[in-house]
């Protein structure tokens, strides 16, 4: 059974710090990652995706992504209270043969306050 | 604007009762997936189809059934309904089967009694 773990949270910091999302994931043989960001009562929508070791930035955003640990991280900097949602962590791979799948993992929910 | 329609946006049902959720894309995207959400489960994926003509099993596929007549629709049936699957339904595309950029509807929220 693939598995793409994270925390739950909530995971609450003060507007303008920096928030720390973690995922691992259980297979070794994963390609590519990706963070989804979800708003209450909203669907799923792709923030940043990163295939390759290492950090990977987009303006306030930035993947970090170590395959030997098996953990992809999102650092999400100066956070403002319109970054509170659920952050989903998605991982691809091949879950046999020429079938490649992505799994999410729960999400967290982070809450930036005022 | 393009993206993924989904209808209806909310529904509620008898246990027992047929049901078929739908979903139309006009991105042409080759892949679409049928997901469930449940606080606790998160995203579960029910069915999928690679493009139009084929369609694959997912994570949760028992008491669901798709079809993938064309590229566009994508429809999601629930052949007697359970209060099990009360849960928030997306559908979400991607342009190729390998792609893991999804795009996902805007959800069906479903409450069978």
């Amino acid at each position: 059974q693939k598995e793409v773990e994270q925390n739950s949270g909530p995971l609450s910091v003060p507007e303008g710090a920096i928030a720390s999302l973690n995922c691992t994931y259980s297979d070794r043989g994963s390609q590519s990652f990706f963070w989804y960001r979800q708003y209450s009562g909203k669907s799923p929508e792709l923030i940043m995706f990163i295939y390759s070791n290492g950090d990977k930035e987009d303006g306030r955003f930035t993947a970090q992504l170590n395959k030997a640990s098996q953990y992809v991280s999102l650092l999400i900097r100066d956070s403002q209270p319109s970054d509170s949602a659920t952050y989903l962590c998605a991982v691809w791979g091949n879950s046999g043969g020429s079938n490649y799948k992505l799994t999410f993992g729960k999400g967290t929910l982070l809450t930036v306050n005022p | 604007i393009a993206g993924i329609t989904q209808a209806p946006t909310s529904q509620i049902l008898a246990a027992g009762r047929r049901m078929t959720l739908r979903c139309t894309q006009d991105m042409r995207h080759n892949a679409m997936y049928w997901y469930r959400q449940d606080l606790g489960l998160g995203l579960r994926l029910i069915h999928y189809s690679n493009t139009a003509g084929t369609t694959g099993k997912g994570e949760v596929p028992d008491g669901y059934s798709v079809s993938r007549a064309n590229t566009d629709d994508f429809p999601l049936t629930l052949a007697s309904a359970v209060p099990s699957q009360t849960s928030v339904y997306f559908c979400a595309s991607s342009a190729s089967p390998g792609a893991g950029e999804l795009f996902f509807g805007e959800g069906s929220r479903l409450t069978v009694l």
